[in-house]
Formats: C-alpha cells, sequence, structure tokens
C-alpha cells in the first residue's frame, strides 16, 4: 500500500456541481494534513490544512477519519476558478523525512 | 514582495554540467525544504534543512547536494547532470515541520 494515495481523476464536472476527493494514507501516526492546490505549472499553494474535528472554508469542507485513515475535500457550488490539481498531505511526525505528498487529483470544472 | 524565491526560472544545459539553483525566503521560517517534480507530476521531498540539521531523502543521488549560508537561504548544487534529472524542482519553507509549507514558483530544469 502506498503512504499516501489519491485517486488520479480527471474529475470533470459541471459548474455548480458539488465534487469531493479522498486520501487514503498508511501511517496511522500521522499527525497533519493539508490540503493544496496546484494550477498548470505553477507552485502547490496551502488550500487549507485539515483538523480532528473538520474545518470548513467558504464552499471547501475538510474532513479528517483518523478509524479509517483518510482525509477528504468537499467543493461546493464549484466554479471555472476551482480547475487545478489537489494535492493532500500528510506528515508523520516532526521530521521532513515523514512529509508525504499526494499524487494528487485532477479536478476539471466546465462551464 | 515575493516569499519564497528561487533562481533561475528555468535552467537549460547539457548532460554533465555542474549547476546551481538559488532559494531564499523572507518569511522567517525555520525550515526550508527542496522537491522534486518529474513529469508524472508526482512532488518528492528531497532535502530539508532545520536549525543546521539536514535531512535527506535517501532516494536522492550524491551528486545533489544542499547548502545553507544562512535560514533564509538554501540553495541547491548538482553535479553532472543527467537526463533523469531534468524536471521542475521547487523550494519551500516552513516554520516547523508540522505547519504548512510556501513553496517558491519553481526552477524548470531540462538536460539536453
Amino acid at each position: 500500500r502506498k503512504e499516501v494515495e489519491q485517486d488520479p481523476g480527471p474529475f470533470n464536472v459541471p459548474e455548480g456541481a458539488t465534487v469531493a476527493f479522498n486520501c487514503t494514507y498508511s501511517n496511522s501516526a500521522s499527525q497533519s494534513f493539508f490540503w493544496y492546490r496546484q494550477d498548470c505549472r505553477k507552485e502547490p499553494k496551502l488550500l487549507m490544512s485539515v483538523y480532528s474535528s473538520g474545518n470548513e472554508d467558504g464552499r471547501f469542507t475538510a474532513q479528517l477519519n483518523r478509524a479509517s485513515q483518510y482525509i477528504s475535500l468537499l467543493i461546493r457550488d464549484s466554479k471555472l476558478s476551482d480547475s487545478a490539481t489537489y494535492l493532500c498531505v500528510v506528515n508523520g511526525g516532526s521530521s521532513a523525512s515523514k512529509i508525504i505528498f499526494g499524487s494528487g487529483t485532477r479536478l476539471s470544472i466546465r462551464p | 514582495d515575493t516569499a519564497v524565491s528561487q533562481t533561475p526560472k528555468y535552467l537549460v544545459t547539457q548532460m554533465g554540467n555542474d549547476k546551481s539553483i538559488k532559494c531564499e525566503q523572507n518569511l522567517g521560517h525555520d525550515t526550508m525544504y527542496w522537491y522534486k517534480q518529474d513529469s508524472k507530476k508526482f512532488l518528492k521531498i528531497m532535502f530539508s534543512y532545520n536549525n543546521k540539521e539536514l535531512i535527506i531523502n535517501e532516494t536522492v543521488p550524491n551528486r545533489f547536494s544542499p547548502k545553507s549560508p544562512d535560514k533564509a537561504h538554501l540553495n541547491l548544487h548538482i553535479n553532472s547532470l543527467e537526463l533523469g534529472d531534468s524536471a521542475v524542482y521547487f523550494c519551500a519553507s516552513s516554520p516547523t515541520y508540522e505547519q504548512p509549507q510556501h513553496f517558491g514558483d519553481g526552477t524548470r530544469l531540462s538536460i539536453l
């Protein structure tokens, strides 16, 4: 099993739709979790951290399920500008060697 | 004001050459990183540097060496470049390992 696994997509959804991605991880001792977005030929940018109780930032909701070892990202009322690759990041401890990026899920929003 | 800046943005060079990529952050972060993103878009950590502690991903060839003159800089030096080194290299920084990272806009390295 890969340390961090994401469905590569692409997800192709109409504008206004709700879309959700999951990211599974294998290290049960993982401490912190993040979602980043990466636009084509650009650097990854932090979208949101993922907290144990779940958290929301506008149209974006992140959840953590420790029992099943996955994090999720929900995007409501999707916009054309949401088209990007979404990367989950799992940090297994206080060392850089424990920071693992998922391979990303491509999302394409169509008009 | 750019938070994490790396130069050059593009680097085209011949196989066998030695090259360096510079990275500077003005965020006051204690930790800096180098990542490689290959053609399959997989982002892999190469090095991190925190308070003079260097952590190396064991899969990185020893032709790659990071150099940190001070807390705000982590440069990447590559010896004897090979075709497989073609990729985008990202520098990043964060306050600690546990906190989110800020990325530079990447250096696109092409080996001829």
